[in-house]
């Protein structure tokens, strides 16, 4: 089964807006990942957060962990148009050798 | 820098038929891995190697072989195929490092008939 769900499903915003989509896990982890999806394209990088890391930047993402919960946000703030993809969380979890293993992703439309 | 090549982009098979996904990184990472992507469903890791010469199952391994004997292919074949094997296919390449991002192909979306 996979690791992790995130939350909602789908998302759709104006320009301008922020963005924010949750991901749940079921395991301890080593690290967390967000990646993005373009329509029928492969997944691109965004962030790496590991576990004993709360909160990260990168420009206009971003990325808290809450290891006690087993959750992370992705918080894409002043959204646009170019942001509308698919995101998926991923994660390294402890003991599971160094797969990565993805969550079910959130498709975000930002609107003009 | 190319970085992971996937070949072909689009296939489609009768069922029965075998094929071979072509996969290539050229960043000299060790460890490489196959997905399949299916609507709803995320990503499912169908089989991973660490190195060349080791290779190991994930999630969905059935009907699908790999094998890896240079660092820099990955290739992913399917023995018999069906039509619960249409899919987009996904080939991703890292370093063994745990704390280290993954590099994807631009998938293979492949029709069983």
């Amino acid at each position: 089964s996979q690791q992790g769900e995130e939350d909602p499903q789908a998302l759709s915003i104006q320009e301008g807006e922020n963005a924010t989509m949750n991901c749940s896990y079921k395991t301890s982890i080593n690290n967390l990942q967000w990646y993005r999806q373009n329509s029928g394209r492969g997944l691109v990088h965004l962030i790496l957060i590991r576990s004993n890391e709360r909160e990260k930047h990168s420009g206009r993402l971003r990325v808290t962990l809450d290891t006690s919960k087993k959750s992370s946000s992705l918080l894409i703030t002043a959204s646009r148009a170019a942001d509308t993809a698919s995101y998926f969380c991923a994660t390294v979890f402890t003991g599971g050798g160094n797969k990565l293993t993805f969550g079910t992703g959130t498709q975000l439309k930002v609107e003009l | 820098n190319a970085g992971v090549t996937q070949t072909p982009k689009f296939q489609v098979l009768k069922t029965g038929q075998s094929m071979t996904l072509q996969c290539a990184q050229d960043m000299n990472h060790e460890y490489m891995s196959w997905y399949r992507q299916d609507p709803g469903m995320g990503l499912r890791l169908i089989h991973y190697s660490v190195g060349a010469g080791i290779t190991d199952q994930g999630e969905v391994p059935n009907g699908y072989n790999v094998s890896r004997s240079t660092t820099e292919d990955f290739p992913l074949r399917l023995l018999s195929a069906a039509p619960s094997q249409t899919s987009v296919y996904f080939c991703a390449s890292r370093k063994t490092d745990r704390d280290t991002e993954a590099f994807f192909g631009q998938g293979t979306r492949l029709t069983v008939v």
